[in-house]
């Protein structure tokens, strides 16, 4: 069955650094998201993007963030200088264009320190 | 407003028993939910979902409720068994957001007992 992948599972970064998440959608899928999960807490949207453009963001994605799909596989989220509080688990996300239900990958744990 | 809260954050059921577990959501622009499980160490995983046309909808051992009165949302989990044990989210997507961008509640932790 076709999954939703992530790299890496774990960085680790020190404050002020730059980092760039890594997901690879289901190949037929169209419409693109990024989801972070501070420890203990609930799943918050970041942006969706469909033909390479953001399509909605959160508060949270502000000018320090950015997404890119620079080829037909892989989508991207940069973070260009990161703060402690930056610290969560990220999960991309991906769906078809008729459907709501989007697949999760398995999430990179983001450490700042 | 967006939010998407549990009534409880942890729920224990022995194996076997029937599991129930709750979500408010306070959105009524919302036309569509979803119950997500995640695992330890594991990214959401899709069990089932429902539109805010119906009010209930069937899957293997699951079921959702949707109580659009009191906006209510609850997944019943039949002959809970170990593997069932994990966190579960309920989410909401608003028929205002182009790409359906999905609101998550807290959680609830299910744990099931041999």
């Amino acid at each position: 069955e076709p999954e939703v992948t992530q790299t890496p599972s774990h960085q680790v970064t020190q404050m002020g650094q730059e980092v760039i998440l890594r997901c690879v959608p289901i190949s037929n899928h169209l419409y693109f998201y990024w989801y972070r999960q501070i420890l203990g807490q609930k799943v918050e949207f970041l942006v969706s993007f469909y033909n390479n453009e953001i399509s909605e963001k959160s508060e949270i994605f502000d000018d320090q963030f950015s997404v890119e799909r620079p080829d037909g596989s892989n989508f991207t989220l940069k973070i260009r200088s990161t703060k402690l509080e930056d610290s969560a688990m990220y999960f991309c996300a991906s769906k078809l264009a008729v459907t709501y239900e989007q697949y999760f990958g398995p999430g990179t744990r983001l450490t700042v320190t | 407003g967006e939010s998407v809260g549990l009534h409880l954050p942890t729920l224990s059921v022995q194996e076997g028993d029937n599991s129930i577990i709750n979500c408010a959501y306070s959105n009524s622009a919302s036309d569509y939910f979803i119950w997500y499980k995640q695992e330890s160490g594991k990214g959401p995983q899709f069990i089932i979902d429902i539109r805010s046309n119906m009010d209930k909808r069937q899957g293997q051992r699951v079921t959702v409720l949707l109580n659009k009165t009191v906006k209510h949302l609850s997944l019943q989990i039949a002959a809970t068994q170990p593997g069932d044990s994990a966190v579960y989210f309920c989410a909401e997507a608003d028929r205002g957001s182009t790409l359906g961008r999905l609101y998550f509640g807290r959680g609830t932790q299910l744990t099931v007992w041999p």
